[in-house]
């Protein structure tokens, strides 16, 4: 029973490399998520996908990209790193958030550090 | 824009306390509520949601649901120290694909 599955769980990174963060569920949810968490900040929303084959920005989506792969897969990437987006990154699922819905999902995180 | 506040605490409660935590939510079209906990260095686990005015138990832990004064809370019977952690208030409104978390609020409990 997996849930939601990050990789990787650690990553640095230089100024201006690229990554691609992955992140699968198996709970056949609709929906999913990414967050980054920053001291003091609060879980910000970066992008979602309400439903396969649909992506939208969120509060702070400057510097990254999605893909929603299939219902199970949904890729963060990050194209040129800048040390403004060390954080930690949470991906999440939800069967979606209809009028009575069961929240949210989250995979275990990825610590990113980019010097 | 929708807002959630929380107090960042800390909150420090002894061992045994009722441990209180609220929340309050800008959005008057808000239908769903969740309580998430979160220990330091990983991620926000879901403990409780309530959709309806008035109280919901489970366990040790029972929310509370004030609509007309856009007011949730949690309360924490017989703490314990393993209850230590940031509590995430999370709310979801009719129409939107996302839920608007706080920024949480830290729990200590002394033995």
């Amino acid at each position: 029973n997996a849930g939601v599955t990050q990789t990787p769980k650690f990553q640095v990174l230089k100024t201006g490399q690229s990554m691609t963060l992955q992140c699968a569920q198996d709970m056949n949810h609709n929906s999913m998520y990414w967050y980054r968490q920053d001291p003091g900040m609060g879980l910000r929303l970066i992008y979602y996908s309400a439903s396969e084959g649909t992506t939208d920005k969120g509060e702070v989506p400057n510097g990254y990209n999605v893909s929603r792969l299939n219902k199970r897969e949904f890729s963060l990437r990050l194209e040129s790193a800048a040390p403004s987006q060390t954080s930690v990154y949470f991906c999440a699922s939800s069967e979606g958030l209809g009028f009575h819905n069961y929240g949210y999902t989250f995979g275990s995180g990825t610590r990113l550090t980019v010097v | 824009q929708k807002e959630v506040e929380q107090n960042s605490g800390p909150l420090s409660v002894p061992e045994g306390a009722i441990a209180s935590l609220n929340c309050t939510y800008s959005d008057r079209g808000s239908q769903s509520f969740f309580w998430y906990r979160q220990y330091s260095g990983k991620s926000p686990e879901l403990i409780m949601f309530i959709y309806s005015n008035g109280d919901k138990e489970d366990g040790r832990f029972t929310a509370q649901l004030n609509k007309a004064s856009q007011y949730v809370s949690l309360l924490i019977r017989d703490s314990q120290p393993s209850d230590s952690a940031t509590y995430l208030c999370a709310v979801a409104t009719v129409g939107y694909s996302t839920l608007t978390f706080g920024k949480g609020t830290m729990l200590l409990v002394s033995p």
